[in-house]
């Protein structure tokens, strides 16, 4: 397997604009995650699916932050409006349980101008 | 939720040093990782391990779940093991230590 395959790599937006961050969870694994990394507030979980129904969003910062898994292959995180403070490393990991080992996918380095 | 102190938060290493991490946390978990992040941003696994001793070449872990924590053993250091260091626990999901920064000098 190639591991958990996000895109784009790095995306630089104006404020005010919609983002959409994608990612592929490795076959096999029923839970997703999306994360975002700070140097402020460090590595914190977002939202989590598992088989493709979000369990926990309680860490989405607002409305104007939605994500998605229309199917088991593929989740997205929205973001709209963008404001510069959204401005991040967003990661999307995967597993195969609840309390099985998580893999990480590349990130998304987010710059929103 | 779970609270993950981890320590020293920044370790600064000659080449070929050897040195170890700490990892605390505040309740039961169901599993404890460690992450290496390089210098490019890249989240790498070390190991996944919710309890005992694992090595994976100069590279070791033990967690001793009963007293909630873990370590992290580097030997000989390498100037390539520079980088983040985090220790992450799961309950029901993964929360993060802060991580600990590690500069190996040439």
């Amino acid at each position: 397997d190639a591991g958990v395959i996000q895109s784009p790599r790095h995306e630089v937006t104006e404020m005010g604009q919609e983002v959409t961050l994608r990612c592929k969870p490795i076959s096999g694994h029923d839970y997703l995650f999306w994360y975002r990394q700070t140097m402020m507030r460090g590595l914190e979980l977002l939202i989590y699916f598992n088989n493709n129904v979000p369990i926990d969003d309680s860490g989405m910062p607002e409305d104007r932050f939605s994500a998605k898994m229309p199917n088991a292959s593929f989740s997205t995180l929205k973001i709209q409006p963008s404001e510069p403070r959204d401005s991040a490393v967003y990661f999307c990991a995967s597993s195969f349980s609840s309390a099985g080992e998580a893999f990480f996918g590349q990130g998304t380095r987010l710059t929103v101008v | 939720g779970i609270q993950v102190e981890q320590s020293p938060p920044d370790l600064i290493l000659q080449e070929g040093a050897n040195s170890t991490l700490r990892c605390n946390f505040s309740d039961s978990v169901n599993n404890l990782q460690w992450f290496h992040q390089n210098p490019w941003g890249q989240l790498i696994n070390l190991f996944y391990i919710p309890s005992g001793t694992k090595q994976n070449g100069r590279l070791s872990a033990t967690t001793v779940a009963t007293e909630r924590y873990s370590l992290l053993y580097i030997s000989s250091s390498q100037t390539t093991d520079s980088g983040v260091y985090f220790c992450a626990v799961n309950d029901y999901k993964l929360s993060f230590g802060a991580g600990t920064t590690v500069t190996v000098r040439a």
